[in-house]
């Protein structure tokens, strides 16, 4: 079973703060993506990556960046945390090639900033 | 703009009914339709994908068409269960792009 672990479900950081979210997956895929979803407004992508060092920007990477240094760990990176990124974050990977479409989730890190 | 619906208001059903939830898409030509279930304080779990050519799927007691007339997918769950109870999230995929566009969800409660 493909497994995506993340690295906290609950976190609460103060405004300003640098806040790191880590994402492990251990199915060797190649792409993986960020989102945060909101209620009333469903997930929304905030980057992905679909090899080592390389990313792409989502909808909304505003007030985000990302680090993947190797395969099967990604972090999302909030350079000084606001209170509208209070949100659940939701890391995915998937392959590339056929099965690419298909994402694997993790159980998410709500995130309070107070 | 683009768009993609789903009811936002819960879907309340009797337990051995079937389960019919919609989404519906305006501006957008996806090549494929997702679904995936998400149980309260869990990350979305695939169900099923439709391509574009293709007007019905299924796999066990789940039935998903897609129509790109009328922009629409309906997802149905046949001989509904109460474990069926989550919020049911559709995602397209637009051709030649790893990105998925969601839809907000619909919660189902199947009751016992």
């Amino acid at each position: 079973d493909v497994k995506v672990t993340q690295s906290s479900r609950y976190l609460v950081k103060r405004t300003g703060e640098k806040v790191f979210l880590e994402c492990v997956q251990d199915m060797d895929h190649e792409n993986m993506f960020w989102y945060r979803q909101d209620p009333g407004l469903g997930l929304r992508l905030i980057y992905f990556s679909y090899d080592v060092k390389m990313k792409e920007k989502g909808d909304i990477p505003e007030g985000y960046s990302v680090s993947r240094e190797k395969k099967e760990r990604f972090s999302l990176i909030l350079e000084s945390a606001s209170t509208n990124q209070t949100s659940m974050y939701l890391c995915a990977s998937s392959f590339t090639g056929g099965k690419r479409y298909e994402q694997y989730f993790g159980p998410g890190t709500r995130l309070t900033v107070t | 703009s683009q768009k993609i619906e789903q009811n936002s208001e819960a879907l309340n059903i009797q337990e051995g009914k079937t389960a019919t939830l919609t989404c519906n898409y305006t501006n957008y030509s996806p090549a494929y339709l997702q679904w995936y279930r998400q149980d309260p304080g869990r990350g979305p779990v695939f169900l099923l994908l439709i391509r574009e050519n293709e007007k019905e799927k299924r796999k066990e007691r789940l039935k998903v068409t897609f129509d790109t007339t009328l922009k629409q997918s309906l997802f149905h769950i046949t001989a509904s269960q109460p474990a069926d109870s989550a919020t049911y999230l559709c995602a397209l995929v637009m051709d030649s792009s790893y990105k998925l566009i969601f839809g907000s969800g619909t919660r189902l409660l199947v009751r016992p």
